[in-house]
């Protein structure tokens, strides 16, 4: 069964307009886990890491006031895109990991779509 | 600067025969790397990994191969069947330190 759900798995939002994206451990807590961006034909880009119960730890390039991240729970983690642009419309993916050096698990992804 | 390279965007293979992946990385502090298989609009899903004080891991049809020398992998699928079709990521990471680094993906397809 899937290890990480993520919801949703697809939205459309206006531009200007606020999207949240959850992250859920099913199987076991995760104290950290990383949120990923995948724009058509290109690579899988980490944008940051979730900390549960501290701050984000952001990836350069990316605007920390602009990809909200809140870890308030072992098995949670949220994003949020604020004032959404088109240029935002991306792939968003989650991941966690059961610990140190074993494999990821990923969420099924949300595809955003601003217009 | 892209620490891990996947120069080949794509590959075509006929089913049975042997699929090769390559995979290059500039990090030497790396030490662990790991191979995904993704399908659209899906996450990726993990096929194998590697550690660095290995030079080779099998798992069935998957063989990832590893050259500290020459910082290369490269992921081996035989015999190819269809349902491989997808887009192959190489990852990689720092020990201690859980971000994996990914390359650009190879997309494979595998015809009858």
């Amino acid at each position: 069964g899937a290890v990480v759900s993520q919801h949703p798995s697809w939205v459309i939002c206006k531009s200007g307009t606020s999207v949240k994206i959850e992250c859920r451990s099913l199987d076991f807590q995760a104290t950290t886990m990383f949120w990923y961006r995948q724009f058509p034909k290109q690579s899988l880009m980490l944008m940051a890491t979730s900390n549960e119960g501290s701050k984000a730890t952001y990836e350069q390039g990316v605007e920390k006031d602009k990809f909200l991240i809140n870890h308030a729970s072992l098995t949670l983690s949220t994003l949020t895109v604020t004032s959404a642009h088109p240029e935002d419309s991306s792939f968003y993916i989650c991941s966690v990991y059961r610990e140190l050096n074993t494999e990821a698990f990923f969420g099924q992804g949300t595809r955003l779509t601003v217009v | 600067d892209q620490q891990v390279k996947q120069n080949s965007p794509s590959l075509s293979v006929q089913e049975g025969r042997i699929s090769i992946l390559n995979c290059d990385y500039t990090n030497s502090m790396f030490d662990y790397f790991l191979w995904y298989k993704k399908y659209p609009a899906e996450g990726p899903t993990f096929l194998i990994s590697i550690s660095s004080i290995k030079d080779k891991n099998e798992d069935g049809r998957f063989t990832v191969f590893l050259n500290k020398s020459a910082k290369h992998l490269s992921l081996h699928i035989v015999p190819s069947q269809p349902g491989d079709s997808a887009v192959y990521f190489c990852a990689a990471n720092k020990g201690g330190y859980n971000k994996l680094i990914f390359g650009a993906g190879t997309r494979l397809a595998v015809h009858p």
